[in-house]
């Protein structure tokens, strides 16, 4: 069966500091990967999505970066956070015409 | 670009029907989802349309229609735990391989005794 892993659940760190998020897939092969960033209330914002090793598309400009290192393998980063960047953050997979599946999400405070 | 609106929020009474729309417009389709997402938790899968009608399953319904760029939810029986969040969300074609999976806003839906 297929399995998301996304960690960790909650952060907490300085602005200016940087910052590793990683999401790895188990069960599948070559999905496509997504990040997003929900706010408080509102809705999932598509940040980074990937279709294969290497390839990674941005939706916004940002102070974030993504990459794909391994097939099932998805890390978020930035190497100064701003007070901004707080929000959740989910991860997911998905192939053509199927439904996706999220990561636990990670909460980050940047204080 | 792709664009998809739902109402912000809606309120409704136990026991009773609730149907949240949702309108899209995107540069390519794969089909269209809907998801439930409780506070603080990840999205969970509820629906998938990708053919014009009607897919029932339990006390949920979605509809789609591909000429309008719409879409609804319907919730029947409604009960207090079905107060969450409900997004919408479409897939579209992406450098032809791939999805692009994009959300709408959600619809915060608060269930009344």
């Amino acid at each position: 069966s297929q399995t998301i892993h996304q960690w960790p659940a909650t952060l907490v760190q300085p602005v200016g500091s940087p910052l590793s998020l990683e999401c790895t897939v188990e069960g599948t092969s070559n999905p496509n990967l997504y990040w997003y960033r929900q706010a408080a209330g509102r809705g999932l914002q598509l940040l980074f999505y990937s279709v294969g090793i290497g390839q990674i598309s941005s939706e916004v400009p940002q102070n974030l970066s993504a990459s794909r290192p391994q097939d099932r393998q998805f890390i978020l980063s930035s190497k100064k956070l701003l007070l901004s960047d707080s929000g959740f953050y989910l991860c997911a997979w998905d192939r053509v015409s199927t439904e996706a599946f999220f990561g636990q999400g990670t909460r980050l405070t940047v204080v | 670009g792709q664009n998809i609106d739902q109402p912000t929020e809606m309120t409704a009474t136990e026991g009773a029907i609730v149907q949240i729309n949702c309108t899209y417009q995107t540069s390519g389709f794969n089909g269209l989802f809907w998801y439930q997402q409780h506070a603080g938790e990840a999205p969970t899968f509820l629906s998938y349309n990708v053919l014009d009608g009607l897919e029932e399953k339990g006390r949920f319904s979605s509809f789609l229609s591909r000429s309008k760029g719409y879409s609804y939810l319907l919730l029947k029986e409604l009960q207090m735990k079905d107060s969450a969040s409900y997004l919408c969300a479409v897939s579209g074609h992406l450098y032809n391989q791939g999805g692009k999976l994009i959300f709408g806003q959600g619809t915060e839906l608060s269930v009344k005794p």
